[in-house]
């Protein structure tokens, strides 16, 4: 079956300009998380959504940063005023029901800000 | 707080030769443990966790609680497991929660 999908696969974008990266999670799947892995680290947790509310937004790192999942199951991860410091590769996973089930990852989508 | 740390960003071994890639985690509850693996040009994976008490393609890795540790270990490298492995964390007493992520080891197979 498809597994997570995210587009654009590669943004390149100036600095102080908003964008929108989207996630479609596997069918079904009620939890879906977003990471984001910075060069020569492991990714980090930005966000958790258990259907179409967010359990836990503890890791955005400020309020340029939102993220909505209106009908439990597409997400979109908006930034606004992006800086060169948001320039890293998001990733979007996907589980089927408690957050400790196996979590199925997107491709990710590589945010270069210029 | 919940860390992984994962000591070797680089471990170069020969073909044959035994594995052993080492995490350790700090977490005051119970914690769920897990490796993820990505293979070059392909998306973040699971590799095994510790719960399954599993062996995939040929890797274990026992959870000791008292070192606090999570080491990921193979007898036989082969070239196909030439990868990015990474340790996880997730606190099972704590409902559902995000994984933690360690920064990683590159394991290169040298033939």
């Amino acid at each position: 079956g498809a597994g997570v999908s995210q587009t654009p696969s590669n943004k390149v974008t100036e600095k102080g300009k908003y964008v929108e990266l989207r996630c479609d999670p596997i069918s079904g799947h009620t939890a879906l998380y977003w990471y984001r892995q910075s060069l020569g680290q492991g990714p980090e947790f930005l966000i958790y959504f258990q259907g179409t509310g967010a359990a836990d937004d503890s890791g955005l790192p400020n309020d340029r940063f939102f993220a909505v999942r209106p009908e439990g199951s597409v997400s979109t991860l908006k930034i606004q005023r992006t800086e060169r410091g948001d320039s890293a590769v998001y990733l979007c996973a996907s589980s089927s029901f408690r957050g400790s089930d196996e979590q199925y990852f997107g491709p990710g989508t590589r945010l270069t800000v210029t | 707080a919940q860390r992984v740390t994962q000591p070797e960003k680089l471990l170069s071994v020969f073909k044959g030769a035994p594995v052993e890639l080492k995490c350790n985690y700090s977490y005051s509850g119970s914690p769920e443990l897990f490796w993820y693996v990505q293979y070059s040009r392909q998306r973040l994976q699971l590799l095994l966790r510790h719960i399954s008490r599993e062996s995939i393609k040929g890797f274990t890795a026992d959870l000791n609680k008292g070192e606090t540790s999570f080491h990921l270990k193979k007898p036989f490298a082969q070239e196909e497991d030439s990868a990015m492995y990474y340790c996880a964390l997730s606190g099972r007493d704590s409902g559902n929660t995000p994984l933690v992520f360690g920064k990683g080891t590159r394991l290169s197979v040298i033939a």
